[in-house]
């Protein structure tokens, strides 16, 4: 089982339209939670971090449940700007490493 | 304050050829995280160093694969004898003072092993 799943997709939808996705993690001592953005061929990029409580960022919204090892993140609005892929990121371990899902791709088309 | 810095941007190797890769933190960050990425997978954690200090890397191919942090200087990741399957991209992040657990990626360095 991989430590971080996700949907790779992609996912297409036209503009304004609101886009979920979803994560799962395996090791339970995980300590924090994030969504990166890659664009095509360049670095990730922190988008957001996640908390229990959930957070929201303009149009994004990122949820977490510890119980079910779950992460969301929902888009409302989608706008052609947000067509890349999402990375699902989980922060484990007294080295403070990165593990990542290997991330959704989004294409919002007009 | 500059970003996270990497060089070369890209890089093209003969099978066998040693392969050496730089990463400059930002200013105040002391922590240093490489990760690859292979074509059409997720980053993998390959080190993590600090300031002349190994601290993981359990995710480092036992062999050929080194890297270093020295007191001065950039970070370097090195690959001795590089072969085909070394073709990627390869990522580091910094991290460091206030925001510990936020890492700051640089534009990361494309190896293609011919």
């Amino acid at each position: 089982r991989k430590e971080v799943e996700q949907d790779p997709g992609p996912f297409n939808v036209p503009e304004g339209a609101t886009v979920a996705f979803n994560c799962t993690y395996s090791n339970s001592a995980s300590q924090s939670f994030f969504w990166y953005r890659q664009d095509c061929r360049k670095e990730p990029k922190l988008l957001m971090s996640v908390y229990s409580s959930g957070n929201e960022d303009g149009r994004f919204t990122a949820q977490l449940n510890r119980a079910s090892q779950y992460i969301s993140l929902l888009i409302r609005d989608s706008k052609l700007s947000d067509s890349a892929t999402y990375l699902c990121v989980v922060l484990t371990g007294t080295a403070s490493k990165l593990t990542f899902g290997t991330g959704t791709r989004l294409q919002v088309t007009l | 304050n500059a970003g996270v810095m990497q060089n070369p941007r890209h890089l093209v190797r003969r099978r066998g050829q040693e392969a050496r890769l730089r990463c400059s933190p930002m200013k105040g960050h002391s922590h240093v995280y490489w990760y690859r990425q292979l074509p059409e997978e997720g980053l993998k954690f390959m080190v993590y160093l600090q300031k002349e200090n190994i601290i993981d890397e359990s995710g480092m191919p036992k062999e050929r694969f080194s890297a270093e942090f020295p007191k001065e200087g950039p970070s370097i990741l090195r690959i001795q004898q590089v072969v085909r399957g070394d073709s990627a991209a390869y990522f580091c992040a910094g991290a460091g003072g206030s925001s510990y657990n936020e890492q700051f990626f640089g534009p990361g360095t494309r190896l293609t092993v011919l």
